[in-house]
């Protein structure tokens, strides 16, 4: 069974840091494509980054260069470290997975939450 | 990069049939995917790669891409149809995925 539980949110301040973390299991996370996706309170999804079967890293507008995606095949992790963080960034984020680049995401994890503020 | 316009909203009577459409793409050729929330959980995939339906979602869910617009239907609506509704394109101009702009199905 596909699974996806993120771990690592929680308060930071603005400017802080955060890493958050995407445990994989049923499937290999470097046979998909691994995204993370956000959703600001009340708000609608926003495409946050990927890192394809490569490991190569793909990211939003606005987010580049203050975020970094990684993975860690031996742990079947997929992490997300969150830099310069803005209230802008508060949001439940979410990993998704896709079979492939540029494809749709088929499972999701249940979402983890992350508020900046002072 | 694109941005992807959908409705705030979708009013429509039981047994009637919804129609949501997602526009503003830079090219038609594009595969367009289509999501379902309901409050307090994950998206889930009800539409992908313009007219497929992933396994367990009833055939009343069925979309469509022509020109610059895509248009999901969900027909003989129901109550638990009740949620919001994202189209999703990769934009390979920018190597980044764009979400439509959202839809609240409501269901009168």
């Amino acid at each position: 069974e596909v699974q996806l539980v993120e771990s690592g949110g929680g308060l930071v301040q603005p400017g802080g840091s955060l890493r958050l973390s995407c445990a994989a299991s049923g499937f290999s996370v470097t046979t998909n494509s691994m995204n993370w996706v956000r959703q600001a309170p009340g708000q609608g999804l926003e495409w946050v980054s990927l890192i394809d079967t490569s490991g190569n890293s793909y990211y939003a507008d606005s987010v580049k260069g203050r975020f970094t995606i990684s993975r860690d095949t031996s742990k079947s992790t997929v992490d997300l470290q969150l830099n310069s963080l803005s209230p802008e960034d508060t949001a439940v984020y979410y990993c998704a997975r896709g079979p492939e680049v540029g494809s749709y995401f088929d499972y999701w994890g249940q979402g983890i939450l992350v508020t900046v503020s002072s | 990069s694109d941005v992807l316009i959908q409705p705030p909203s979708v009013s429509v009577a039981p047994r009637q049939t919804a129609r949501i459409p997602c526009g503003g793409f830079n090219s038609g050729t594009k595969s367009v995917h289509w999501y379902q929330q309901k409050p307090g959980q994950a998206p889930v995939l009800v539409v992908f790669d313009d007219n497929g339906r992933p396994s367990g979602i009833p055939d009343r869910f069925s979309a469509s891409n022509s020109g610059n617009t895509a248009t999901l239907t969900i027909s003989r609506v129901e109550a638990g149809d009740e949620a919001d509704y994202f189209c999703l394109v990769w934009d390979s101009s920018s190597d980044q995925f764009v979400f439509g702009s959202g839809t609240t199905v409501t269901v009168l």
